[in-house]
């Protein structure tokens, strides 16, 4: 079964401090790769999506993407208690069921003052 | 101006009864999407909609069912309700199919 792996946390990190979010997919021949921020009792926001190896940089996320590792990651710069919130890694994994993406269990957040 | 839209927000039946929700995109956007997110939060992808082609996961019971008048709108009826489609269902949409996606504000199921 394809699948998209993170930690669940909770991950606590102190205001201003660096977050880095990890996620690992089974299925090598994936191309799309997507990071969702959810709050509770929200939907999905979309934050960030890679498509090539390497970083892309927008604001104070940094999404990174290996291939030949299977693994993508999500940096977030100057966190802010506002950053609080659980972030879903997603996969668009061909073939993986009603061609959506694949969610992974998402990582829940905490931003300390 | 909401993207995606979905009603009703809440939703609280009785088993055995058939309900709808409406989903409406804005966007422009050609491929619509079903998802479901259970009690422990993980999102699950129910079907995949555009204007000529329905996907749908082998997973979906059949009781589940797409229904689109046009492009705009993607609704999902569901008959015969259980306990076990409690959840949150969110209508999304993106183009072009598998890109990045958009989620509408969700719809809480509760059936007692």
């Amino acid at each position: 079964q394809k699948e998209v792996e993170q930690n669940s946390g909770p991950l606590s990190v102190p205001e201003g401090a660096i977050a880095s979010l990890n996620c690992t997919y089974s299925d090598r021949g994936s191309q799309s790769f997507f990071w969702y921020r959810q709050y509770s009792g929200k939907s999905p926001e979309l934050i960030m999506f890679i498509y090539s190896n390497g970083d892309k940089e927008d604001g104070r996320f940094t999404a990174q993407l290996n291939k030949a590792s299977q693994y993508v990651s999500l940096l977030i710069r100057d966190s802010q208690p506002s950053d609080s919130a659980t972030y879903l890694c997603a996969v668009n994994i061909a073939g993986g069921g009603a061609d959506g993406l694949t969610f992974g269990k998402g990582t829940h957040l905490i931003i300390q003052p | 101006d909401t993207a995606v839209s979905q009603t009703p927000k809440y939703l609280v039946t009785q088993m055995g009864n058939d309900k709808s929700i409406k989903c409406e995109q804005n966007l422009g956007h050609d491929t619509m999407y079903w998802y479901k997110q259970d009690s422990k939060k993980f999102l699950k992808i129910m079907f995949s909609y555009n204007n000529k082609e329905l996907i749908i996961n082998e997973t979906v019971p059949n009781r589940f069912s797409p229904k689109s008048p046009d492009k705009a709108h993607l609704n999902l009826h569901i008959n015969s309700l259980e306990l076990g489609d409690s959840a949150v269902y969110f209508c999304a949409s993106s183009q072009p199919r598998g890109g990045e996606q958009y989620f509408g504000p969700g719809t809480r199921l509760t059936v007692t």
